[in-house]
This record gives C-alpha cells, structure tokens and sequence, in this order.
C-alpha cells in the first residue's frame, strides 16, 4: 500500500517567513511522529500524535513551533517567524502502535532551507 | 550525549567485503530499529529487534542485540555499491508510544 508521504519536498523561504508542512501517514496507523534532522546528524524527536491529541510535544524547540492533526489523518508541522537555524530535513512517520510494538515508517522528508 | 550511539562514523570499502556497523545505548530499551537513509532524506526499515531476541537477519543483512553490554550490530555481508548510504540505529525506551532516539549514523561508502 501507500506509505507515508510528506509535502511540498523542498521549501526554500526567507527569514521571519512562516512555513507550513504537511505529513499524510499510512492508513490505519493511529500514532504521528515529527523529527528533525540537521545535516550530517541523526533524528531528533518533535512531536507525538495519537489520533488528533499530542500528549508528548517535548521535541518542539520554541513556541515558533507548532502541529496539528486532524482525526487519525493528515498532520501539519508550522514553523512561524523561520530562523537560518531551522533549516533542515523535517521528517514524519507513523505506527500501527499496537500491544506494545512498534514500528515507524518515515515519509522521505522536507527539506527546509532558510535564507 | 546520545541515547544511541554508532560506530564507526564513517565505514568505506570495496564491493563484496562484509560491513559491520556497532550502535551503543545507555539505559533499558524495548526494542532497536536499524534504517538506511539515502541522500538525506527518507529512512528505510531494515531490520526491528526486540529486547527479548538475540539476532534477526533478513536477506543480507545480519543484527544481533546484546542487551548485558547495551548494544547492536549490524552487518551487511557480500555488500554492493548500491548499500552506499547512512545507516542509523534507533532505540525504544519503552515509552506507551514508541518515542525514537537516533544515533548520528554510520556513512558507509562501497566501491566498485
């Protein structure tokens, strides 16, 4: 089936702009993560959604960041007032989340360039 | 410092030699996840093991899991040109949903 997708790939934007990036996770999966990844480094978690609540939003950096999700769908990261140090690859995945297991499937990730 | 950890940082050698890739971590997990990336963007899955299993292996692909010394390998035996990417281990402290921590990766180069 379809996996994960994340839109738009590529987001050039200027400085103090706002950003808006959206995730559509596989159908089914309950559970949405969000991670950063600056270059040359690993993932850093953002954000976690269960259906449309996230109760673990610890990962977000300032309160420039922000994510909503509607039901068990669509998921939309905004960066507001874009800084050069948010330039990065913003990743999305989902999970079936089910008895303890889980297994996350990433989206190929948007590439946020600050100028 | 990370929760996961890998090693080496960066790995280069010539088609058909094996790769052996080390990911260290420093407090109980639930399970390890290995993914590839390429050229930055989307992480592939390759292999999930539990804390309760010792090795899983899937294709050419090799992990075991020592959880006395809190860590992982992964090994890519008879590796190709096309294994050329960033592999990552990702650990599960056990949080209810699943919370990821990532190493920095292993960039491993395979040359023709």
């Amino acid at each position: 089936g379809a996996g994960v997708s994340q839109s738009p790939s590529n987001k050039v934007t200027e400085k103090g702009k706002d950003v808006e990036l959206r995730c559509d996770p596989i159908s089914g999966h309950t559970a949405l993560y969000w991670y950063r990844q600056r270059l040359g480094q690993g993932l850093e978690f953002l954000i976690y959604f269960q259906g449309n609540s996230a109760p673990d939003k610890s990962g977000l950096p300032s309160d420039r960041f922000s994510a909503e999700r509607t039901g068990e769908s669509v998921s939309t990261l905004t960066i507001q007032r874009t800084q050069q140090e948010d330039s990065a690859v913003y990743l999305c995945a989902s999970s079936r989340l089910y008895g303890g297991y889980n297994e996350q499937f990433f989206g190929p990730g948007t590439r946020l360039t600050v100028l | 410092s990370q929760q996961g950890e890998e090693d080496p940082q960066a790995l280069s050698i010539q088609e058909g030699e094996n790769a052996t890739m080390n990911c260290s971590y420093k407090t109980s997990i639930n399970n390890l996840q290995w993914y590839r990336q390429n050229s930055g963007r989307g992480l592939v899955n390759l292999i999930l093991i539990r804390s309760n299993e010792r090795e899983k292996h899937s294709g050419r692909l090799r992990v075991t899991l020592d959880t006395s010394k809190k860590s992982s390998s992964l090994l890519i035996t008879a590796s190709r040109a096309a294994d050329t990417a960033s592999y990552f281990c990702a650990t599960d402290l056990g949080t209810s949903y699943g919370k990821l921590t990532f190493g920095q990766g292993t960039i491993l180069t395979v040359h023709p």
